[in-house]
């Protein structure tokens, strides 16, 4: 079963830092470009960014709100797609969902910023 | 990148067709054939309904068809159904080698 499996997500302080994890199955990851999406409480989905497979380059592409702050990267021998956020701000509060953009989605892990 | 610009709502009787459309620019929508509508039931994860403009993944129903012109894009639902009941959502790929998703559009089946 294609399966995607979001994790790391939970409270953290304007400013400060956390990394969320996703672990893929079903699938040849390796090949996959990855990407994440964010969902802030009632509102619209954002696209944050993207890895494609080292074939491919494995380059990242962010949208502007993260761009410097967040970084993302994959471990294919794990089949593990991480997400890292730093100087994290209220505005950064959402679900944030990993997908072999746009095909498959996992469930999504909640992101509060807080103080 | 400002969000592509889809109805808040859209609503139909069970039966009936709607069309949600998704404007967009010449630097998204215009340029490119990677667009994408997804589908979001509350609390759920986004479900692929169509991608690359108008190509259907397998499981999804042929009611739903996906078509462009010029910067607009268009999803439509044939014999509407009380589960197609959701939020709608548009994605196309960018000039700036991103993704921007629409504003989101609320189905209703009445």
């Amino acid at each position: 079963e294609v399966q995607l499996v979001e994790s790391g997500g939970g409270l953290v302080k304007p400013g400060g830092s956390l990394r969320l994890s996703c672990a893929a199955s079903g699938f040849t990851f390796s090949n996959a470009w990855m990407s994440w999406v964010r969902q802030a409480p009632g509102k619209g989905l954002e696209w944050v960014g993207r890895i494609k497979s080292k074939t491919d380059g494995g380059t990242t592409d962010y949208a502007a709100p993260v761009k410097g702050r967040f970084t993302i990267s994959r471990d294919d021998s794990k089949n593990t797609l991480y997400l890292q956020m730093s100087s994290l701000k209220t505005e950064d509060t959402a679900v944030y969902y990993c997908s072999t953009f746009p095909y498959i989605w996992g469930q999504g892990t909640l992101v509060t910023v807080s103080s | 990148q400002s969000a592509l610009t889809q109805p808040a709502s859209v609503s139909g009787s069970p039966g009936q067709s709607i069309t949600i459309s998704c404007t967009g620019t010449s630097s998204d929508i215009g340029t490119y054939n990677y667009v994408s509508w997804f589908q979001q039931h509350p609390g759920k994860a986004p479900k692929l309904m169509i991608y690359d403009v108008s190509k259907r993944p397998s499981g999804v129903s042929n009611r739903f068809s996906g078509s462009k012109s010029g910067n607009t894009a268009s999803l439509t639902i044939s014999g509407l159904q009380a589960e197609d009941e959701a939020d709608y959502y548009c994605n196309s790929y960018t000039s700036s080698s991103t993704y921007v998703f629409g504003t989101g559009t609320k189905v209703t089946v009445l």
